[in-house]
């Protein structure tokens, strides 16, 4: 089976520009979650949806968006980057409640 | 809040040693635990996990973990230790309530580095 998907692999944006990243979860999974990963440090919570719904929030300002879809798939958009927005963006699938399994992330580079 | 430490930033070992990697967690109720690996240019991987139940944990690779709720701990262990290890460990925790969600919270990752 396919694990966890993300794209693109990598990207470079220059500030004040937008920015969309894409996630497949493992199938079946119909909960994913979005985690920042600023270069040596531990992963950050953004955002968790399950069945088309936000369900989780983290300390991110509203420049930071997503949604889900119908085949459980995600978008992460943020608007308006900042040199700080470079990062590891890291994509999670779950069954509610249980072991989050991660892909492979997305890196992106604000000049 | 919840919070997680991992004291040491880098951890040393030879190879064919017992590793342990360090894990202390704070959070109001009963903990879910988590130990990932993560190497170079990749996304975390799952290594096992605390819910309930037996305080010695197996996991993948021969991999275990400890809790110990009395000192709010979760050290990461393995009797031998393998080149192939060296990479950066990450425990984390998450609030076990309803409706909680999956929102982990992360420590700052420990660099494990076996030497051949």
């Amino acid at each position: 089976d396919a694990g966890v998907t993300q794209s693109p692999t990598h990207l470079i944006k220059t500030r004040g520009q937008h920015v969309t990243l894409r996630c497949s979860p493992i199938s079946g999974h119909k909960s994913v979650s979005w985690y920042q990963q600023v270069l040596g440090q531990g992963p950050q919570f953004i955002f968790q949806y399950y069945e088309k719904e936000e369900r989780g929030r983290g300390n991110f300002p509203d420049r930071f968006s997503a949604r889900q879809f119908p085949n459980y798939s995600s978008e992460l958009n943020v608007n308006a980057l900042l040199l700080g927005d470079s990062a590891l963006y890291l994509c999670a699938s779950s069954l509610w409640g249980d072991e989050q399994y991660f892909g492979p992330g997305t890196r992106l580079t604000v000049t | 809040a919840q919070s997680v430490a991992q004291p040491e930033d880098q951890v040393n070992v030879a190879e064919g040693n017992p590793l342990t990697v360090k894990c202390t967690y704070s959070v109001s109720g009963n903990p879910y635990l988590f130990w990932y690996v993560q190497y170079p240019n990749r996304g975390l991987q799952f290594l096992l996990k605390y819910i309930t139940g037996d305080n010695l944990v197996k996991g993948s690779y021969g991999f275990e973990a400890e809790f110990n709720k009395s000192q709010t701990s979760f050290h990461l262990k393995k009797p031998s230790a393998l080149v192939s290890d060296s990479a950066l460990y990450f425990c984390a925790v998450r609030y076990r309530r309803n409706n909680a969600g999956n929102m982990l919270t992360f420590g700052g990752g420990t660099r494990l580095m076996v030497k051949p």
